[in-house]
């Protein structure tokens, strides 16, 4: 298993400004991935976070609104740029281990952002 | 686009009763997994399934996956007031790596 830590754990901002959120493993993992849920709801990809190379994003999310980035292979930062009240969610970084033949996601304990 | 549809979005039931979700794929699966997360949690692994018409049970848990890799279903037998939370099923389609999408979630409440 992996264990993942996230910083802050919450936080409240103005709309137009920024936050980064960080996504640290206690080991080196190949697949990352950033999820937002909103409240009450399901969790929706963002992107895969690569190492060494631009993220991949999914289907209405872009690199502007949400820059990723990942130096290594412990650790990526997730920024919510320019944001309004619409981006209060709770946003959750996870990793992909492979143990038993299963490739289960380990999930982070989520960023709960509230946008005013 | 890919879609994972599950069934029902909530479910109330009292200790001892069963329960089901359902989840259905608009396009056929490489696999899919369950999470369950409780209230003010994170998502957790409890399964994945491979194979057409594969079944696994954990204890009081049934996890179904269709013959055509299009849907899946858990079954709780007996519930007990620790069920309680929210059931994702999450489905990974081929050409997406290690990507899921997730169903809607089925939240279970038991009373006592």
């Amino acid at each position: 298993s992996a264990v993942i830590s996230q910083k802050p754990s919450r936080d409240i901002c103005q709309r137009g400004t920024s936050l980064t959120i960080q996504c640290q493993v206690d080991s080196q993992v190949t697949m990352m991935f950033w999820y937002r849920q909103q409240p009450g709801q399901s969790l929706t990809l963002i992107a895969t976070a690569n190492q060494g190379s631009e993220a991949t994003y999914e289907s209405g999310f872009v690199i502007d609104k949400f820059p990723i980035s990942r130096p290594n292979l412990t650790f990526s930062t997730l920024t919510v740029s320019n944001m309004s009240p619409e981006d209060s969610s709770i946003y959750l970084c996870s990793v992909v281990g492979v143990a038993g033949g299963y490739n289960e996601q380990f999930f982070g304990p989520g960023t709960r952002l509230t946008v005013l | 686009g890919q879609q994972v549809m599950q069934i029902p979005q909530y479910q109330h039931v009292q200790e001892g009763e069963d329960f089901t979700t359902y989840c259905n794929s608009s396009t056929t699966l490489s696999n899919i997994q369950w999470y369950k997360q409780r209230p003010g949690g994170h998502p957790v692994f409890l399964i994945q399934l491979v194979k057409s018409g594969e079944v696994k049970k954990q204890k009081r848990l049934t996890f179904q996956f269709g013959e055509a890799k299009k849907n899946s279903s858990l079954h709780i037998t007996a519930t007990q007031t620790t069920d309680v939370g929210t059931y994702f099923c999450a489905g990974s389609h081929s050409n997406s790596g290690y990507a899921l999408n997730f169903g809607k979630g089925t939240s279970l409440l038991v009373t006592p």
